[in-house]
């Protein structure tokens, strides 16, 4: 079966402007959770969704949201770009809410110049 | 808020060889402590895990021990071989809480033929 499928792989974006990251999960996984991961900070929980809900939100500034639609497929969107923001970012589907059998997807690779 | 640590930061063995990978969390909620290997450019695929109601848990070369008093964990990897070359990360989560794992630093290992 196909695994979590990010989009794009990578980005190239100017400081201040936005951006969309895609993640489809597995077929059939309702919950899609959001990492950021650079050499400094490693690996740090954004958000999780389930349900088209976001169920919980990690420690970032409200630049970083995101949504999840009915099919389950969730976007992120950082707005107001800034150099930190250069980061690998991984989705993570799993079949119901929680980290129990986590998937995580290729991630995008943002750069922000 | 969670802390997770890991050390070392690098682990050179020569095949054949055993490595072993530490981690201590903060959070005595923890119950889910999962170990993802992250190749260059790849992402995270976990190989193995232990819940907090188990002290050891094995996988042919792989194996994973849990002190909860001392809230410790650590990975066990036995005659080593150059495709476990890798980043490994541990983690830690409350999986009656707040649904994300918290990683720790990783580790890189090299195991040289």
């Amino acid at each position: 079966k196909a695994g979590v499928t990010q989009t794009p792989r990578y980005l190239i974006k100017t400081r201040g402007q936005q951006v969309t990251l895609s993640c489809s999960p597995i077929s059939g996984h309702r919950s899609v959770s959001w990492y950021q991961q650079t050499p400094g900070q490693g690996l740090q929980f954004l958000f999780e969704y389930f349900s088209e809900t976001q169920r919980n939100k990690g420690n970032f500034p409200g630049r970083f949201s995101g949504r999840q639609f009915s099919n389950s497929r969730s976007e992120m969107n950082v707005s107001t770009l800034e150099l930190g923001d250069s980061a690998l970012y991984l989705c993570a589907s799993s079949l119901a809410r929680g980290v129990d059998g986590y998937t995580f997807g290729s991630g995008t690779r943002l750069t922000v110049v | 808020g969670e802390n997770v640590e890991q050390h070392p930061s690098t682990l050179s063995v020569q095949e054949g060889d055993s490595a072993v990978i530490k981690c201590t969390y903060s959070d005595s909620a923890s119950n889910y402590f999962p170990w993802y290997k992250q190749e260059l450019g790849k992402r995270p695929q976990l190989i193995i895990d232990i819940r907090s109601n188990v002290g050891e848990k094995k996988d042919q070369r792989i194996a994973v021990t849990l002190n909860k008093t001392a809230k410790h964990f650590s990975l066990h990897i036995t005659e080593t071989q150059p495709e476990d070359s890798a980043v490994y990360f541990c983690a830690a989560a409350d999986t009656a809480g707040f649904q994300k794992l918290v990683f720790g630093t990783g580790t890189r290992l090299l195991v040289s033929p």
